[in-house]
């Protein structure tokens, strides 16, 4: 199958920090971009899509000016957790869609821990 | 919204005994699919599928799309310890690009 790559796979920042996360397709163009997160042994909780050319799509409940998603490009998206707080910790996942296939490709995730 | 309800939540089975997992959408889909995530990954593609009626093997996996294109499942014959993790299903619905996730089925086999 299509490879996402995720980066970084975990990191710990300060309470009040911003961290960025980025998600690549690496031998696809990902036309969509799915972030979601999961919290410990619940499900995938969809916070926003991107597509390509226009702007992320954010689902209710969803701060878009704390979770701030760009879809730079056809290959990389990047969510930047802005000020985290403790709360924000959790597992964040992406995942990637390209032109012409409906399955989704998912990167390695990566586990945010706000001190 | 749509909504995609998934039962059971946690499944304990023998090793050896078999093993299903339902899926049931809100509205009529496109197609379904379903993934595995092992402890500690991220979600794997399983199969998709996209016709009324459809099933499809992969060895002791069997996937089934109902008739009305709304339900789903997933059986595993003759459970192995190999297949612990959590099986989500995830639908399209018609028109849309957006997938819905099942909140997950956790299975644990005991060897």
């Amino acid at each position: 199958g299509a490879v996402v790559s995720q980066h970084p796979s975990w990191v710990i920042c300060k309470s009040g920090t911003s961290v960025k996360i980025e998600c690549r397709s690496l031998d696809f163009q990902a036309t969509t971009m799915f972030w979601y997160r999961q919290f410990p042994k619940q499900s995938l909780m969809l916070m926003a899509t991107s597509n390509e050319g226009s702007k992320a799509t954010y689902e209710q409940g969803v701060e878009k000016d704390k979770f701030l998603i760009n879809h730079a490009s056809l290959t990389l998206s990047t969510l930047t957790v802005t000020s985290a707080h403790p709360e924000d910790s959790s597992f964040y996942i992406c995942s990637a869609r390209g032109r012409w296939n409906t399955e989704a490709f998912f990167g390695q995730g990566t586990r945010l821990t706000v001190v | 919204g749509q909504q995609v309800m998934q039962i059971p939540q946690y499944q304990h089975v023998q090793e050896g005994e078999d093993f299903t997992t339902y899926c049931n959408s809100s509205t009529t889909l496109s197609n379904i699919q379903w993934y595995k995530q092992r402890p500690g990954g991220h979600p794997v593609f399983l199969i998709q599928l996209v016709k009324s009626g459809e099933v499809k093997k992969q060895k002791r996996l069997t996937f089934q799309f109902g008739e009305a294109k709304k339900n789903s499942s997933l059986h595993i014959t003759a459970t192995q310890t190999t297949d612990v993790g959590t099986y989500f299903c995830a639908g399209l619905k018609a028109g849309s690009y957006q997938l819905t996730f099942g909140k997950g089925t956790k299975l644990s086999v005991i060897p």
